[in-house]
C-alpha cells in the first residue's frame, strides 16, 4: 500500500522569507512524486513532479522539491515567498508502473505574512 | 489541450437519496479518477478506472458505486447521502498514472 504524510496542516511564512514543506511517501518500489497547489477557490494544478534522474527538480514560480530516497521525502522548498504563494499544498505518489493509484497526501495550508 | 467537465458544479440531496456526479474529459486520457476532498483531510481516493468498463475502488469506495461506460466519461454515485454531509467531489484525469488532470469539482451538501 501506498501513502502519504504531510506532518505539517497549517505552515505561516513571512513575505521574502524562505520555505519548506515537509512530505514523506510510503512505497516499497520507486515512485513517481508529485506536488499540486490549489489556490483559493480554484482547482488544482500541478506544481512540480519526479519520475527519475536528477533528484533536485524545478517547477514553476521558483518552487523546487528534492528526492531522498533513503529518507522516503519529497520536500517542497522556494527560497523566498510572495504574498501570492498562500494556497493549499499536496504531495502525491503513485506507482511508477502498472498500478494507477494516486494517493495524495492531507495537504499543508499555506499563509504568508506581510 | 484539454478540459474536464463535471456536472453539476453543486448537489443539494435529501438523506438517504441517491445521487449521481457525472464527469467528462477531452483529453483522451485513458485513467480517470473520484476524489473526495474534506477539509483537513486532504484528496481521498473513492475509486480509479484504467480504460473503459473498468473499475478499481480505492480507500473510500464504501457507499458509492462508480461507472465507465465511455472513456471520456465516470460517473459517482452516492448510493444513501449522509444528513449534514459536505464535501467536494474532484473528477481527475491521467495519461497512465503519470500527471493527473483536474476538475473544478462537484460540491455536495446533504440537508
Amino acid at each position: 500500500a501506498q501513502s502519504v504524510t504531510q506532518p505539517d496542516a497549517r505552515v505561516t511564512v513571512s513575505e521574502g522569507a524562505s520555505l519548506q514543506l515537509r512530505c514523506k511517501y510510503s512505497y516499497s518500489g520507486t515512485p513517481y512524486l508529485f506536488w499540486y497547489v490549489q489556490y483559493p477557490r480554484q482547482g488544482l494544478q500541478l506544481l512540480l513532479k519526479y519520475y527519475s534522474g536528477d533528484p533536485v527538480v524545478q517547477g514553476v514560480n521558483g518552487f523546487e522539491a528534492e528526492f531522498i530516497k533513503s529518507n522516503s521525502s519529497f520536500h517542497l522548498r522556494k527560497a523566498s515567498v510572495h504574498w501570492s504563494d498562500s494556497a493549499v499544498y499536496f504531495c502525491a505518489v503513485s506507482a511508477n508502473y502498472g498500478n494507477e493509484k494516486i494517493t495524495f497526501g492531507a495537504g499543508t495550508k499555506l499563509t504568508i505574512k506581510p | 489541450g484539454g478540459i474536464i467537465t463535471q456536472t453539476p458544479k453543486f448537489l443539494i440531496g435529501q438523506e438517504g437519496q441517491k445521487l449521481t456526479l457525472k464527469c467528462q474529459q477531452n483529453f483522451n486520457h485513458d485513467t480517470m479518477y473520484w476524489y473526495r476532498q474534506d477539509s483537513g483531510k486532504g484528496l481521498r481516493l473513492i475509486y480509479y478506472s484504467i480504460t473503459e468498463n473498468d473499475l478499481q475502488k480505492g480507500d473510500l469506495s464504501e457507499g458509492y458505486d462508480a461507472s465507465r461506460e465511455k472513456k471520456s466519461s465516470f460517473s459517482l454515485t452516492v448510493t444513501s447521502a449522509q444528513k449534514n454531509e459536505m464535501a467536494v467531489f474532484l473528477c481527475a484525469s491521467s495519461p497512465r498514472g503519470t500527471e493527473v488532470f483536474f476538475g473544478k469539482g462537484t460540491r455536495l451538501t446533504v440537508v
